[in-house]
């Protein structure tokens, strides 16, 4: 069984700064899909950036980009230039290409202070 | 927006009572799915379907089914509410071509008293 962990559950950040949330997995299959997702007050799920297993470049999504370490097992967000609606719970999440399911992590709530 | 609209968006009901929840989707995605959310666990699959009138269990599927007789509605039944049922539920597709990734609608808060 493929599991999520992340492990702070909150963080804090000044608006303009910059941040990474760590997310670590763990699964013997070799061809899957990584995600992050934010979830603002509103309680809706927003796709933030994926990251295919077979690709060695980490992906980037305007100021959201990713540190994805295969050995490791390791994949964090980095958020550059922190603003307020950046505020929200975010969550990695894992799926396996054979099946299309996903599994998450417990979450994590970051908040970005003026 | 991935045009998926969930119904109702909040519901109360009593221990005992089946409840019926819906996901609609008007862009024919083939990959529909159930989640709950709830503190401390983040998302769990419930039920996921690959086409009409095929569907699968996920995660946490015990208490719950679920039907599809059209492409474009997926339901979830809990057939005798319990309170440990109280949740978020939110419907998810996979978009065709969008390399696995999934969008989900905008959540149905249940309290089962």
């Amino acid at each position: 069984a493929q599991t999520v962990t992340q492990s702070q559950p909150e963080m804090s950040v000044q608006e303009a700064e910059t941040v990474t949330l760590s997310c670590t997995y763990d699964t013997s299959e070799s061809n899957y899909y990584l995600f992050w997702y934010k979830q603002p007050p509103s309680r809706q799920m927003i796709l933030v950036i994926r990251q295919e297993a077979y690709k060695q470049q980490n992906a980037t999504e305007n100021r959201f980009s990713v540190n994805f370490q295969k050995a490791a097992k390791s994949f964090s967000l980095k958020i550059s230039d922190s603003q307020l609606g950046d505020t929200a719970m975010y969550f990695c999440a894992f799926m396996i290409r054979a099946n299309s399911k996903l599994t998450f992590g417990k979450g994590i709530t970051l908040s970005v202070r003026p | 927006d991935a045009g998926i609209t969930q119904s109702p968006r909040h519901k109360v009901t009593e221990t005992g009572t089946p409840v019926t929840l819906r996901c609609h989707q008007t862009e024919n995605h083939r990959y529909m799915y159930w989640y709950r959310q709830d503190p401390g666990h983040g998302l769990r699959l419930i039920h996921y379907s690959y086409g009409v009138k095929d569907t699968d269990k996920g995660e946490v599927s015990d208490g719950y089914s679920v039907s599809r007789s059209k492409t474009e509605d997926f339901l979830l039944t809990l057939e005798s509410a319990t309170s440990s049922q109280t949740s978020v539920y939110f419907c998810a597709i996979r978009r065709q071509g969008s390399d696995y990734e999934q969008y989900f609608g905008p959540g149905t808060r249940l309290t089962v008293t």
